[in-house]
């Protein structure tokens, strides 16, 4: 039971590079999270999945892109990378309470 | 916009004492409060969670909710090495985006 796994751990891009995060969870959970962190900002949503099928912004989704390609997965692509981005993007899942979250490992992006 | 305002600290205690760190929120509205600690380069994890007004304990951990004053509070007693972390305090928004709220986080450290 590996919880929440993201892809890849580290990654550098150039600016208007695009490149896509890869999340998986296998706690059968039906909603899944997208999260930025950054220093003095604290953890922000771009975007979340309710349930199979469906997906909404959160408070910073502008530059982003997800899809939630089945229960298991739900992916972030940055379809013209910006210094901006530079950030570590955690995935996070929940079952029936969606407050109480289970996090992936993180991803460290760095755009130059 | 929802707000969690924490002290970032970092906050410095001695092994064996009590650690206390604090959270205060804008929306009067909410309705549930979490704790969740990261270890520096991991990513956060659930270990308290509150709803009611008063005191909720689960081990050497205490959660205090007051809801007329809009404040969260953990306290970690006989505080160990091992619980240096950051700790982010999170509202519930149950009236908007059902999602999470962070704020950005106190910085513990416990000297042995």
């Amino acid at each position: 039971n590996a919880g929440v796994t993201q892809t890849p751990k580290f990654q550098v891009l150039k600016t208007g590079q695009s490149m896509t995060l890869q999340c998986a969870q296998d706690m059968n959970h039906n909603s899944m999270y997208w999260y930025r962190q950054d220093p003095g900002m604290g953890l922000r949503l771009i975007y979340y999945s309710a349930s199979e099928g469906t997906t909404d912004k959160g408070e910073v989704p502008n530059g982003y892109n997800v899809s939630r390609l089945n229960k298991r997965e739900f992916s972030l692509r940055l379809e013209s990378a910006a210094p901006s981005q530079t950030s570590v993007y955690f995935c996070a899942s929940s079952d029936r309470d969606p407050a109480k979250q289970f996090f992936g490992p993180g991803t460290r992006l760095t755009v130059l | 916009q929802k707000e969690v305002e924490q002290n970032s600290g970092p906050l410095s205690v001695p092994e064996g004492a009590i650690a206390s760190l604090n959270c205060t929120y804008s929306d009067r509205g909410s309705q549930s409060f979490f704790w969740y600690r990261q270890y520096s380069g991991k990513s956060p994890e659930l270990i308290m969670f509150i709803y009611s007004n008063g005191d909720k304990e689960d081990g050497r951990f205490t959660a205090q909710l007051n809801k007329a004053s809009q404040y969260v509070s953990l306290l970690i007693r006989d505080s160990q090495p091992s619980d240096s972390a950051t700790y982010l305090c999170a509202v519930f928004d149950q009236t908007g985006a059902n999602n999470l709220f962070f704020g950005t986080g106190t910085r513990l450290t416990v000297i042995p």
